[in-house]
């Protein structure tokens, strides 16, 4: 079947180094990814989404890199913040139907 | 702006009894999800509704049932718990397809 996976299901990194969270997808037919951060104890929140007529994506400190050759997406976050830390998701949607295939999860935390 | 609101936030069960879970969302939106997230996991869908007036089976939709009550409202109902339905629950909505998901905060749920 289809699936979504994390690299790297934890990440360490200190205070204003850059982060990248990677993905790997399986649905060659998948049009559309985007980017979630779930905080302890709450919903994932939006971050950033990229289709895939487009190979990067900039937004407020976050980068997100689509490699379509090898079904790859990442996610760079720069000078990385303590309230960065948080359980980042990619979530596939799949091409033509209406339900979103979402990875594991990679913990990051940030070191002060 | 609320967003997606869930209710409650959290509630024990004892095996057999049955609840609803409530739903809704102020942002205008075609689509509703409803996930389960257990520990490595990730999110699974349960049941889904494209629009008003639709539901559809996700990946885990045994045990559940589902109520498009009206283009805000999508309730999930449980209706006879068993602890494997443990879990915390996830209600999302966005307003169509390529756009993103948008979640509510969860209802952790324990059935003992």
């Amino acid at each position: 079947g289809e699936s979504v996976g994390l690299h790297l299901p934890t990440l360490s990194v200190q205070e204003g180094d850059n982060s990248i969270i990677n993905c790997a997808y399986s649905n060659s037919a998948s049009d559309y990814f985007i980017w979630y951060k779930q905080e302890s104890g709450k919903g994932p929140q939006f971050i950033i989404d990229i289709r895939s007529n487009m190979d990067k994506r900039q937004g407020q400190r976050v980068t997100v890199l689509l490699n379509k050759t090898v079904k790859h997406l990442s996610l760079q976050i720069a000078a990385t913040q303590p309230g960065d830390s948080a359980v980042y998701f990619c979530a596939d949607g799949g091409g033509s139907n209406y339900k979103l295939t979402f990875g594991k999860g990679t913990l990051l935390t940030v070191n002060p | 702006n609320a967003g997606v609101t869930q209710t409650p936030k959290f509630q024990v069960l004892k095996t057999g009894q049955s609840m609803t879970l409530q739903c809704a969302q102020d942002m205008n939106h075609n689509s509703m999800y409803w996930y389960r997230q257990d520990p490595g996991m990730g999110l699974r869908l349960i049941y889904y509704s494209a629009s008003e007036g639709t539901t559809d089976k996700g990946e885990v939709p045994n045990g559940y049932n589902v109520s498009r009550l009206n283009k805000r409202e999508f309730s999930l109902r449980l209706e006879s718990a068993a602890p494997s339905q443990t879990s915390v629950y996830f209600c999302a909505s966005r307003n169509s397809y390529n756009s993103p998901l948008h979640f509510g905060n969860g209802t952790r749920l324990t059935v003992t």
